[in-house]
């Protein structure tokens, strides 16, 4: 079945430091969208890319989905401990349903 | 931006019983809503698909006489896990897209302790 990876798992940084995450696809996407779950909370939703090669950026986060429309990234340039918690990319599946990625945890250190 | 609320936030109950968690869209109608369910240091994995009006889809390997999903109306979806067992605990998070959208609005988030 159709199934969505990131890497890392986890990521530890130093305060001011930047900090990337990759996701995946086994199947060309129509989008790609983005969550971040902080600590005890929910997912929150940041972004979504649709087009082939489209770069979107969010203050100091930068969104990109690949030429193929299979892959994508964040880049946190400078992390702030704000920036601190699981990031997930996810897919349109069958049915509107979202495939989930495993998450990128990111731990800042101040 | 839409909201979707989730009761009850935390919840902690005998094994054998039966919890309901119930998921509303506030400030608009969905039609469908998911059902997720999280363990520690996990991904979202999906449960169901809740759909309004008819019965649920439930993921390959989900218990559908377990976990009882009904979306009565356009604003409301419940979840029961019946006859909870303690490896029932986990994070139960449901959300919704707006109409014609596919980014999904979720839930805060139920915690479920059985013990």
């Amino acid at each position: 079945g159709q199934q969505v990876m990131q890497i890392p798992q986890y990521q530890h940084v130093q305060e001011g430091e930047d900090f990337t995450t990759y996701c995946n696809s086994s199947t060309t996407l129509s989008n790609i969208q983005w969550y971040k779950q902080r600590p005890g909370g929910h997912p929150v939703f940041l972004i979504q890319l649709v087009k082939s090669g489209e770069v979107k950026k969010q203050k100091r986060l930068t969104f990109q989905f690949g030429e193929a429309k299979k892959n994508s990234s964040l880049h946190i340039t400078a992390t702030q401990t704000t920036d601190v918690g699981t990031y997930f990319c996810a897919g349109p599946g069958n049915t509107g349903k979202l495939i989930f990625g495993q998450g990128t945890t990111l731990q800042v250190k101040p | 931006g839409a909201v979707v609320s989730q009761h009850p936030s935390r919840v902690i109950c005998k094994s054998g019983t039966s919890v309901k968690i119930e998921c509303r869209s506030l400030d608009f109608q969905a039609t469908t809503m998911f059902w997720y369910r999280q363990f520690p240091k996990q991904s979202l994995m999906l449960m169901a698909t809740s759909n309004e009006g008819s019965k649920a889809t439930y993921e390959q390997g989900v218990e559908k006489d377990k976990f009882l999903i009904n979306h009565a109306s356009l604003t409301l979806s419940t979840l029961t896990v019946t006859s909870a067992h303690p490896e029932d605990s986990s994070f139960y998070i449901c959300s919704a897209p707006l109409q014609g959208r596919e980014t999904q609005y979720f839930g805060p988030g139920t915690r479920l302790l059985v013990l």
